[in-house]
């Protein structure tokens, strides 16, 4: 199948920063990605959906000018977590379409302290 | 996109096998059935999907009822490396479409 890579894997911040998390379709192009979030025991909530060219569509609820997303090129979209704050630590997913597939990244997790 | 209901958690004997039930009873006729796993503090990987005949891959089997309403997918032979969440998700075959997870079956695959 095909691939999705994030980067960083992990990243640890201190309170007030802002931190940008990449996500790569390595060997396909993507005009649509997605962001998840996700707590501890807890399922994936979609945040938004990230469209190549164009701005986000965020979900109900999704502050879109605290998580900044830009989709840059067909192969790259990032997620800026601005202002960080404790509440924000989470596991991090993205993932892109490939036709009517969906592929997933390995995550970025996220530890503001 | 319409909901599914799984149970929260199943157990399963290493070698045997492991089938995990799904019900969509508001299935729409354009939605197709996936599963994806998540092996702890991964990303989720795709498994399979069907709309509505039966469908097997070298991962697992996809069976759905004749009416659409509930399916079960089956991994023939579980190991330990199987012990995941596993999420049912029902949604259209379009490009863009999002996923969205319910709850999922924590499966268990003990020796």
């Amino acid at each position: 199948g095909a691939v999705v890579s994030q980067h960083p894997s992990w990243v640890i911040c201190k309170s007030g920063t802002s931190v940008k998390i990449e996500c790569r379709s390595l060997d396909f192009q993507a005009t649509t990605m997605f962001w998840y979030r996700q707590f501890p025991k807890q399922s994936l909530m979609l945040m938004a959906t990230s469209n190549e060219g164009s701005k986000a569509t965020y979900e109900q609820g999704v502050e879109k000018d605290k998580f900044l997303i830009n989709h840059a090129s067909l192969t790259l979209s990032t997620l800026t977590v601005t202002s960080a704050h404790p509440e924000d630590s989470s596991f991090y997913i993205c993932s892109a379409n490939q036709g009517a597939e969906q592929y997933f990244g390995p995550g970025t997790r996220l530890t503001v302290t | 996109d319409a909901k599914t209901t799984q149970p929260p958690s199943m157990d399963c004997a290493e070698g045997r096998a492991a089938n995990l039930p799904c019900n969509h009873s508001t299935i729409s006729g354009n939605e197709y059935v996936y599963w994806y796993r998540q092996i702890h503090s991964q990303g989720p990987q795709y498994i399979i999907h069907g709309l509505k005949n039966n469908e097997t891959n070298e991962m697992a089997s996809l069976i759905i009822t004749e009416d659409r309403k509930s399916s079960t997918l089956i991994l023939p032979h579980a190991t330990l490396r199987d012990t995941a969440v596993y999420y049912c998700i029902v949604r259209t075959y379009n490009q863009g479409g999002k996923l969205i997870f319910g709850q999922g079956t924590e499966l268990s695959v003990k020796p």
